[in-house]
């Protein structure tokens, strides 16, 4: 059974220092989202891509994040200069075209700033 | 404003005991669509169900089952004779049907303990 797959599984890294979170979607998957869930939390939108643009973002997801399709299978998340309060688990979802509306997770990243 | 409300944040049961996870949620849309995932300790979401606002059939899938009450805005699951390794954390959400987007709008989940 298809599923999407994320890499790292857990990523420690210093406050100030940028990462990048992978995503391997669902290969005929169409629409994109990262979220987070700090630990112990609800989970949060934090942004969704489809057609190779941004389609909506979070009050999180500010000029620290970004997120590209770099070719076609991979989704990558940015975060340019961490801060200790991202630190959460990220996740990436698919979904495959718009009738059928189930999104899909990936495993998660957990992301340690220190 | 979309809004989903799990008031339970915990439950414990004893094994073969019956829980319902109780779901309440806020939308303008007519069009919209409602999911259970659950987070076992392990931290994946596994998705459970989906269902669409003109679709109130219950459910039933083994030991689970849905009640989808559009008159109450209400989703609940529950989990007959319930297992130990239904401990989890169960969240509802919620994704509106216009648009390209439908970002998931989620319950701050209900936290199942199912004791031997």
């Amino acid at each position: 059974e298809p599923e999407v797959t994320q890499t790292p599984s857990h990523q420690v890294t210093q406050m100030g220092q940028e990462v990048i979170l992978r995503c391997v979607p669902i290969s005929n998957h169409l629409y994109f989202y990262w979220y987070r869930q700090i630990l112990g939390q609800k989970v949060e939108f934090l942004v969704s891509f489809y057609n190779n643009e941004i389609s909506e973002k979070s009050e999180i997801f500010d000029d620290q994040f970004s997120v590209e399709r770099p070719d076609g299978s991979n989704f990558t998340l940015k975060i340019r200069s961490t801060k200790l309060e991202d630190s959460a688990m990220y996740f990436c979802a698919s979904r495959g075209t718009s009738g059928v509306d189930t999104q899909y997770f990936g495993p998660g990243t957990r992301l340690t700033v220190l | 404003a979309q809004k989903v409300t799990q008031a339970q944040t915990e439950i414990s049961v004893v094994e073969k005991e019956d829980v319902t996870l109780d779901c309440v949620y806020e939308t303008r849309d007519t069009t919209y669509y409602l999911f259970w995932y659950k987070q076992p300790p392990s931290g994946e979401l596994v998705f459970l169900i989906r269902r669409n606002s003109f679709d109130e059939q219950n459910e039933i899938s083994g030991r689970y089952s849905w009640n989808f009450q559009k008159s109450t805005s209400s989703f609940n699951f529950t989990i007959t004779a319930s297992q130990v390794v239904d401990s989890a954390v169960y969240f509802c959400a919620l994704s509106e049907g216009a648009g390209n987007n439908r970002k998931l709008i989620w319950g701050l989940g209900t936290s199942l303990a199912v004791n031997p």
